[in-house]
């Protein structure tokens, strides 16, 4: 049963628009919230985190919002560059063990 | 160059056989943990180990066994290999087990089919 769930496969977003890729958790005790970047035939690149005591983490062009209500997080990237097209990772934690979404894909249209 | 090192990158298996998936790391990391991919589903925990000589369960710890005799190795074993253990084998490290969220450091994967 997913505990951490990213219900997009997939977004197209023009150059210099902004991405949003979104992520939904159902376990109310994840107290960090992490983003990775996944190439093919390669391993998870960190991208950006988030505590749960928090409500939004900003890292140049990469900002990441928690909705602990909703049980959403989600990661903006402003403005969109081709270079950031990847597979995005979202993984949540709780002690010792992080659990991972099944990705989204994300194409920046040139 | 500094990183998790995984090897070998590609594995074909019998049903039965056993194996090891080697991880290695130079970052003085004392955090490691063994992670599968399969289609369809996220990451998913196996094992992991806080520190040499210890060891602990993750979500899918059945028909694997690790341990921690150094810092810097943390081999996989697969005890009699079946079809279900086609998989991507993902290690990963980080500095403690604190740190793990402010991100691990991911080798690049070993991909194995058991035929």
């Amino acid at each position: 049963d997913q505990q951490v769930k990213q219900n997009s496969p997939s977004l197209s977003v023009q150059e210099g628009r902004i991405s949003i890729l979104n992520c939904d958790y159902t376990n109310s005790m994840f107290d960090y919230f992490l983003w990775y970047k996944k190439y093919p035939a390669e391993g998870p690149t960190f991208l950006i985190s988030i505590s749960s005591i928090k409500d939004k983490n900003e890292d140049g062009r990469f900002t990441v919002f928690l909705n602990k209500s909703a049980k959403h997080l989600s990661l903006h990237i402003v403005p969109s560059q081709p270079g950031d097209s990847s597979v995005y990772l979202c993984a949540a934690s709780a002690g010792n063990q992080f659990y991972f979404g099944t990705g989204t894909s994300l194409t920046v249209i040139p | 160059n500094a990183g998790v090192t995984q090897t070998p990158k590609f594995q074909v298996l019998k049903t039965g056989q056993s194996m090891t998936l080697q991880c290695a790391q130079d970052m003085n990391h004392e955090y490691m943990s063994w992670y599968r991919q399969d289609p369809g589903m996220g990451l998913r925990l196996i094992h992991y180990s806080v520190g040499a000589g210890i060891t602990d369960q993750g979500e899918v710890p059945n028909g694997y066994n690790v341990s921690r005799s150094t810092t810097e190795d943390f081999p996989l074993r697969l005890l009699s290999a079946a079809p279900s253990q086609t998989s991507v084998y993902f290690c990963a490290s980080s500095y403690s087990i604190s740190a793990i969220n402010y991100g691990y450091t991911f080798g690049s994967g070993t991909r194995l089919t058991v035929v």
